[in-house]
């Protein structure tokens, strides 16, 4: 069975500055897609990225990136230009491939405070 | 569309009291899934539905806990007799297929058995 690991429950960053949170996972499959939760105080999961693991190109959506290492099978999600609505518990999640769906395995979380 | 829809909210019961939470997901979406979240042991799947087929309850945690989904647009998780250790919020999703689909999460329900 996949498993997802965040290795750090709580991180912090000034408004403005940059903030990396950490993921790896293990699994035996070569296809499989990644993807970053973002869960505020509303306690509604919201996506904040997503990442094909056959795509070498790492994903972008505005101020936030990954940093896919599929060798290492890593990875992590980088915040530029922190806001204060940033602040929140962010998943990492992992799923098999197939057609039909199938299962979203999802990391311990990490709590991000953005401090003004 | 509203997103997915989970009802109730907020339930409070009695321990040994039958709990039914419901959800409807995004029309048109096959898979729906459902979560239950604690701080202890975080974000976990109790089973999913694919085309209104049960395809995996291994996280159903006892025979205390149930789930259908009858049609697209309709499932419930039923849990009797409740239990405190019951207590979590537990989540709703939906997609549409599978890959790098994007699932949706409802609202949540955050169940308190006292």
């Amino acid at each position: 069975a996949q498993t997802v690991t965040q290795s750090q429950p709580e991180m912090s960053v000034q408004e403005a500055e940059t903030v990396t949170l950490s993921c790896t996972y293990d699994t035996s499959e070569s296809d499989y897609y990644l993807f970053w939760y973002k869960q505020p105080p509303s306690r509604q999961m919201i996506l904040v990225i997503r990442q094909e693991a056959y795509k070498q190109q790492n994903a972008t959506e505005n101020r936030f990136s990954v940093n896919f290492q599929k060798a290492a099978k890593s990875f992590s999600l980088k915040i530029s230009d922190s806001q204060l609505g940033d602040a929140a518990m962010y998943f990492c999640a992992y799923r098999s491939p197939g057609a039909s769906g199938s299962r979203l395995t999802f990391g311990e979380g990490t709590q991000l405070t953005v401090n003004p | 569309d509203a997103g997915v829809i989970q009802s109730p909210r907020h339930e409070v019961t009695e321990m040994g009291q039958e709990v039914t939470l419901r959800c409807k997901p995004i029309s048109g979406h096959n898979s729906l899934f459902w979560y239950r979240q604690t701080m202890m042991r975080g974000l976990e799947l109790l089973i999913y539905f694919n085309n209104n087929v049960p395809i995996d309850d291994s996280g159903m945690p006892e025979d205390r806990f149930s789930a259908k989904m009858p049609n697209a647009s309709f499932s419930t998780l039923k849990i009797q007799p409740s239990e405190p250790r019951d207590s979590a919020v537990y989540f709703c999703a939906s997609s549409l297929g599978g890959g790098v689909t994007e699932a949706f999460f409802g609202q949540g329900t955050r169940l308190t058995v006292v």
